[in-house]
């Protein structure tokens, strides 16, 4: 069983829509959650990060963590074109490096 | 600021070729640094990270090997190509010394032919 599980898409939703990215673990001593956000042939770059379980929210963006289930999600609200990446769900213990998912390619349709 | 450049970004290889990908992080020191390959559909895999200089450690037995010569300066190489060693290279440093945080390059695309 993979560490982390993320399902790989593709995801195509119209524009405006609310989107909801899921990842699932196993490992219970992960602490630390984060999403990359990765555009085509770029490198990924950080969306948001949560410690232990509970929401965050940035602007269109709410990260969900809900360690009872191992489950962590990011939602999209009014999703834009400008939407269209891969993201990729990420966590950690205290100690050890970073185990990421495999991503979620998005498409978000004018 | 902290900035991390990768090149090249692009490159084009002969199987059984050498390579030689650079990374360096400005605005930062001793950082810990980060090789990754993402190849289509299987997400991030860790290389190689370095928590000072001359100290590599291997995530992945494969033909590939890291070197740390400077503080702010990650090299991958490998002496001979593989066809399975087409990938996207992400070097990588860590932003967030209690999070874990990653920060990553552009990237450098890989094709082995």
């Amino acid at each position: 069983q993979k560490e982390v599980e993320q399902d790989p898409g593709p995801l195509s939703v119209p524009e405006g829509a609310i989107v909801s990215l899921n990842c699932t673990y196993s490992n219970s001593a992960f602490q630390y959650f984060m999403w990359y956000r990765q555009y085509s042939r770029k490198g990924p770059e950080l969306l948001m990060y949560t410690y232990s379980s509970g929401n965050k929210e940035d602007g269109r963006f709410t990260a969900q963590v809900d360690k009872s289930s191992k489950y962590i999600s990011l939602f999209i609200r009014d999703s834009q074109p400008s939407d269209s990446a891969t993201y990729l769900c990420a966590m950690k213990t205290g100690a050890n490096n970073l185990f990421f998912g495999t991503g979620t390619r998005l498409t978000v349709i004018p | 600021s902290q900035t991390i450049h990768q090149w090249p970004a692009t490159l084009v290889q002969p199987v059984g070729s050498p390579l030689s990908l650079e990374c360096t992080v400005e605005g930062t020191s001793n950082p810990n640094l980060y090789w990754y390959r993402q190849a289509a559909g299987r997400g991030l895999q860790l290389l190689f990270y370095s928590v000072g200089i001359g100290q590599i450690s291997s995530e992945v037995p494969q033909n590939l090997s890291a070197s740390r010569p400077q503080d702010r300066q990650f090299i991958l190489s490998s002496k001979k190509l593989l066809l399975s060693d087409s990938g996207f290279y992400l070097c990588a440093y860590v932003r967030g010394k209690n999070t874990g945080e990653l920060f990553f390059g552009e990237g450098s695309r890989l094709t082995v032919l």
